[in-house]
């Protein structure tokens, strides 16, 4: 069974920047898994970041970027601000009709 | 604006059915495939099933195939979760999400599921 791999947390300061990954158990990520990535504040929807590897959801700030780095996603964010303390969670489509969620990595702004 | 209100939510016992329902607005419903996915309390997001937008094809987790069943009514504009044979674990918030080019880009803000005797 194949696992989407996310660092469980992350802690970045404030104007800083840093770089959340999304592997596989087995493999590398490629344009071809539709990478997308959501951000989740407690009690909150999922709200889309990033879609189709790098293009950004409507209203989302250019601070938030999505790439491919070596044989994972990617999502950076540049210029950290205190507002991005939150979860944020991958998925990549399987094929074959299945998506799978990476466990997510809680983002610290501190 | 594309809206996507979920309802149909609530407690039940172990063993029992539910049938949750998702209302969408503001997009031609039927042009679009949608997805429901899961988030247990203090857990991560999961995927549970998905509709093609005319309904030829339907997927769904290994943890649900065989119990849940995705359908929807373009007449009503409206996407369905029927649920059976429930176990405590599928306690969760359930997420509707419009489906576009095999990504999940539109969420609606939920139901919660309590599965308990």
């Amino acid at each position: 069974q194949t696992v989407v791999t996310q660092e469980p947390s992350f802690s970045v300061s404030p104007g800083g920047t840093v770089t959340l990954t999304c592997g596989l158990s087995s493999g590398s990520v490629s344009t071809n898994y539709y990478p997308s990535w959501y951000q989740q504040t407690p009690g909150q929807a999922p709200r889309t970041l990033i879609y189709s590897t790098n293009t950004r959801s409507s209203g989302v700030p250019d601070r938030f970027s999505g790439s491919i780095l070596g044989n994972k996603a990617a999502l950076t964010i540049t210029g950290a601000q205190a507002d991005d303390e939150s979860d944020y969670y991958c998925v990549l489509y399987l094929g074959g009709g299945s998506w799978v969620f990476g466990g997510g990595t809680k983002l610290t702004v501190l | 604006q594309v809206q996507l209100v979920e309802s149909g939510g609530g407690v039940v016992q172990p063993g029992r059915s539910l049938r949750l329902s998702c209302a969408a607005s503001g997009f031609t419903f039927s042009t679009y495939g949608f997805h429901w996915v899961r988030q247990a309390p203090g857990k991560g997001l999961e995927w549970v099933a998905v509709i093609w937008y005319d309904g030829s094809n339907k997927y769904y987790a290994d943890s649900v195939k065989g119990r849940f069943t995705i359908s929807r009514d373009d007449s009503k504009n409206t996407l369905f979760l029927q649920m059976n044979s429930l176990r405590a674990d599928d306690t969760a918030v359930y997420y509707c999400a419009r489906d576009s080019g095999y990504q999940l880009l539109q969420w609606g803000q939920g139901t919660l599921v309590t599965v308990s005797s």
